[in-house]
């Protein structure tokens, strides 16, 4: 089953305009990531974020995090053509699980010219 | 450098054929392995993963089954294909000693298509 939930599914923007992405997922987790997939391809990851960190940067990414609410954001600034690509985040939870790695649903997301 | 392999790329098969994926990963040992498939548009669903030779759990009641028979070795089987099974196929690895501490980056491969026709 999901353990995330991606918002929204599909996200269409010009170059150099930011890009947000949230995610939601069900039960406590370990950390949480997001990782990439261009089309047809395998998943790269992105970040992680612990559960005890709010917030984390990597380059033009930046990553939220809301245990209270269960729910994560990432944003892309200044987005380019290139970053064209399915936006996926990922749980470990924190329950034994440690080797699991749940996905959600996607957000793709479109950048144009 | 580690680096993980899956063959073959893309696969079309005939319903009621047996079914054999493969994937290795190169340049770490004793990694976590997972199976998982992507139908079209769609996320990932995760369908095994193992932590050590021999020992697979398994996600989802399905018509495929998975073996490690080496360390860095997983197949992913099915004696008898459905047409529900084509999608894409996923295997990726994560370092154990790192997921001890919940650090679970994943690594990918590139991915099998399977068109069951």
């Amino acid at each position: 089953s999901q353990q995330g939930e991606e918002d929204p599914q599909a996200l269409s923007i010009q170059e150099g305009e930011n890009a947000t992405m949230n995610c939601s997922y069900k039960t406590s987790i370990n950390n949480l990531q997001w990782y990439r997939q261009n089309s047809g391809r395998g998943l790269v990851h992105l970040i992680l974020i612990r559960s005890n960190e709010r917030e984390k940067h990597s380059g033009r990414l930046r990553v939220t995090l809301d245990t209270s609410k269960k729910s994560s954001s990432l944003l892309i600034t200044a987005s380019r053509a290139a970053d064209t690509a399915s936006y996926f985040c990922a749980t470990v939870g924190d329950t034994g699980t440690a080797s699991k790695l749940t996905f959600g649903t996607g957000t793709r997301l479109q950048v144009t010219l | 450098s580690q680096t993980i392999h899956q063959w073959p790329a893309t696969l079309v098969q005939p319903v009621g054929s047996p079914l054999s994926l493969e994937c290795t990963v190169e340049g770490t040992s004793n990694p976590n392995l997972y199976w998982y498939r992507q139908a079209a548009g769609r996320g990932l669903q995760l369908l095994f993963y193992s932590v050590g030779i021999g020992q697979i759990s398994s996600e989802v009641p399905q018509n495929l089954s998975a073996s490690r028979p080496q360390d860095r070795q997983f197949i992913l089987s099915s004696k008898k294909l459905l047409l529900s099974d084509s999608g894409f196929y996923l295997c990726a690895w994560s370092n154990r000693r790192t997921s001890l501490w919940g650090n679970t980056e994943a690594f990918f491969g590139q991915g099998t298509r399977l068109t069951v026709v």
